[in-house]
């Protein structure tokens, strides 16, 4: 199993470009989440999909944040435009949901590391 | 609302000393619970997990007890290796409030550093 794959490793970017980060989950996992991470405020959700859907999307800090997942195998993050306050550790993770059970636990990927001067 | 409290850090230890991580939580109802572990560059990484009062989990020499009475989930392991220098996370997963979606709450991690 190649777990969840997020790309890129790394992004600098300048303020006020726009920054697409991508993931793709474990295969036959249904739900995936987004999140953030800094030293300020740790780890903290923006937005989790269950079978393409987008169900909670109260984290996302802005208007200027997006997400989407188009298929089953396949979301991204975007952020237009970015600001330098976005600079954070940006983790994908997955899970395979088993009926009404919490018990599942989350699979991270390796995380996008941005950098916005 | 629900909450997970661990320790300060860090945590700075010799080789094979005895280490103890604490966590505590605020939840309704029974959520289960996780111990993340997150190395330096790499996303989280599940060590263990416990999904109803009285269990254990265990992993790689490391254990931790859901204790229902204490609201607690310690993280425990007998003799540390320098290898083991990571920052640590306890979680708990609950249902969400629509009875649908699965919410997890993390802790803010402990570093633990384990010297030669």
């Amino acid at each position: 199993d190649a777990g969840v794959i997020q790309s890129p490793r790394h992004e600098v970017t300048e303020m006020g470009q726009e920054v697409t980060l991508r993931c793709k989950p474990i295969s036959g996992h249904d739900y995936l989440f987004w999140y953030r991470q800094t030293m300020m405020r740790g780890l903290e959700l923006l937005i989790y999909f269950n079978n393409n859907v987008p169900i909670d999307d109260s984290g996302m800090p802005e208007d200027r944040f997006s997400a989407k997942m188009p298929n089953a195998s396949f979301s991204t993050l975007k952020i237009q435009p970015s600001e330098p306050r976005d600079s954070a550790v940006y983790f994908c993770a997955s899970s395979l949901r088993k009926g009404s059970s919490y018990n599942s636990p989350l699979h991270f990927g390796n995380g996008t590391r941005l950098t916005v001067t | 609302g629900n909450s997970v409290t661990q320790m300060e850090g860090p945590v700075t230890l010799s080789e094979e000393a005895f280490l103890t991580i604490n966590c505590t939580y605020t939840a309704t109802g029974y959520p289960s619970l996780f111990w993340y572990v997150q190395y330096p560059g790499e996303g989280l990484q599940l060590l263990l997990k416990a999904t109803k009062a009285d269990d254990k989990g265990s992993n790689k020499g490391f254990e931790a007890t859901y204790r229902k009475e204490t609201t607690s989930f310690h993280l425990e392991k007998g003799s540390v290796q320098v290898s083991d220098s990571a920052v640590y996370f306890c979680a708990l997963s609950r249902l969400s409030r629509d009875n649908y979606g699965q919410n997890f709450v993390f802790g803010p991690g402990t570093r633990l550093s384990v010297l030669p």
